[in-house]
């Protein structure tokens, strides 16, 4: 089972928004809306932000949401903050019943 | 609040197996709930290598299924890990992931695991 693919890296400023790609196939992101997306700061644990596609545990800012298209989910941060800065991966259970994650998105508010 | 802390050997020899506990502390798992490790290194990036359940079901990524042992300790609110014939390759970061529903909404600081030759 292949790593889903993310872009390495992307960069806004404040107040603008991002959207980080994840891209699987039809085994994973294009058979289940379980597709799930973790936030990572540098030494932290990582953190829930988006489940099942795009609903938001409590306590996550309404400035992330999730969505998806065929084989293809999307993280989309608004109103980029600075304390948004940091590593986001995304993952998906897969038709293996094994679950597989995204390479990893770094993200630097400019 | 509930919290996970992995502990165990930060280095490992090469052959040897890897064990790796994950204590629950400030409460105890639901009914629904599981237990998974997650590692994370340099190379691949972040891998699920398994899951168990209170109830003694486990599984385990076909990767690393020959080599992969769980269990879970509701007694004393412990999950382990064991990795047996550890290579460099199995250097990496080992998270500890509370999870329901195919998603984990809880994870340990993590604990790095080098396996030295």
């Amino acid at each position: 089972q292949s790593a889903l693919t993310q872009p390495a890296s992307v960069s806004a400023s404040p107040g603008q928004s991002i959207t980080i790609s994840c891209t699987g196939t039809s085994s994973d992101v294009g058979s289940y809306n379980l597709v799930s997306w973790y936030q990572q700061h540098p030494g932290k644990a990582l953190k829930l932000m988006i489940y099942d596609v795009s609903n938001r545990p409590s306590g996550v800012s309404n400035r992330f949401s999730g969505s998806k298209s065929g084989n293809t989910a999307s993280l989309t941060v608004s109103g980029l903050q600075a304390e948004d800065e940091a590593d986001y991966y995304c993952c998906s259970y897969t038709t293996n019943s094994i679950y597989v994650f995204g390479t990893g998105t770094k993200v630097t508010v400019l | 609040q509930v919290q996970l802390q992995e502990s165990g050997p930060g280095l490992v020899k090469f052959s040897a197996t890897l064990s790796l506990t994950c204590t629950v502390s400030g409460g105890s798992l639901n009914n629904n709930e599981w237990l998974s490790w997650v590692r994370q290194s340099p190379g691949k990036g972040l891998e699920w290598i398994g899951e168990g359940h209170y109830s003694g079901t486990t599984n385990y990524n076909p990767s690393l299924k020959s080599r992969v042992t769980t269990s879970v300790d509701k007694s004393n609110n412990q999950f382990s890990l064991n990795l047996r014939s550890v290579t460099a390759a199995d250097t990496a970061m080992y998270y500890c992931a509370r999870g329901s529903d195919y998603v984990w909404d809880l994870w340990g600081p993590g604990i790095v695991v080098t396996v030295s030759s």
